[in-house]
């Protein structure tokens, strides 16, 4: 089957880096998104990352490695606000819109 | 302001009542979507939408239904609801397949099956 593997929570301290990974089990690759989703709202697009290497947007930049299944998203000077869940999501086929997502980050950052 | 609209926000209905849950976007986006989310369990795709009268089963289509009339609009029906469809629910539309353009969300429908 297709499956995608986070760890369920990490916890940080504000102004801290936190790294939160992603391995994917897929019978083929289209690309790797990243959402976040603050509790009792909806998720938010954050990223997507096709290639291989990091993607820069403020401070959140997101990674991935095509070779090893395998992406993450870093955030960088963490703020309170940031505390969510983050949720990795692949395409299971080329050109649908059939998605599988990760079942979610939980990230506590502390004053 | 850009944004997908679901109705109701909140539903408790009982077991065999059919229900419509409504979906909504006015960005002119040719995919849409519905997810639920269960606790452990992430986002579950439902049914997608590639384009008007274009549609296709997502992980979990058991129980649901959906249309496509119309580009701005895809409800989701629910013919027999039962309790294991208690859930929070979620509508998405893009511009392009939600995995690069990335989904825009509604505010979600928590519904409750008795």
């Amino acid at each position: 089957g297709q499956s995608l593997e986070q760890p369920s929570e990490v916890t940080a301290v504000e102004g801290a880096i936190v790294q939160i990974n992603c391995t994917y089990q897929t019978s083929g690759f289209y690309g790797l998104s990243w959402y976040q989703q603050h509790d009792g709202g909806a998720p938010t697009f954050l990223s997507y990352n096709a290639l291989d290497g990091l993607e820069e947007t403020g401070r959140f930049s997101s990674f991935l490695s095509r070779s090893d299944s395998y992406g993450y998203l870093l955030l960088q000077e963490l703020q309170m606000k940031d505390s969510a869940s983050y949720f990795c999501a692949v395409p299971t086929s080329y050109n649908t819109d059939k998605l599988i997502f990760g079942t979610g980050t939980r990230l506590q950052v502390f004053p | 302001e850009a944004q997908v609209t679901q109705n109701p926000r909140y539903l408790i209905t009982v077991t065999g009542k059919k229900l419509t849950v409504t979906c909504s976007q006015n960005m002119n986006h040719e995919y849409m979507s519905w997810y639920r989310q269960d606790p452990g369990l992430g986002l579950r795709q439902i049914y997608y939408s590639m384009n008007v009268e274009v549609t296709d089963k997502g992980d979990v289509p058991e129980g649901y239904k959906v249309s496509r009339k119309e580009k701005r609009n895809f409800p989701l029906i629910l013919e027999s609801p039962s309790p294991n469809q208690t859930s929070l629910y979620f509508c998405a539309s893009s511009l392009g397949t939600g995995g690069d353009y990335g989904y825009t969300f509604g505010s979600g429908t928590r519904l409750t099956v008795v």
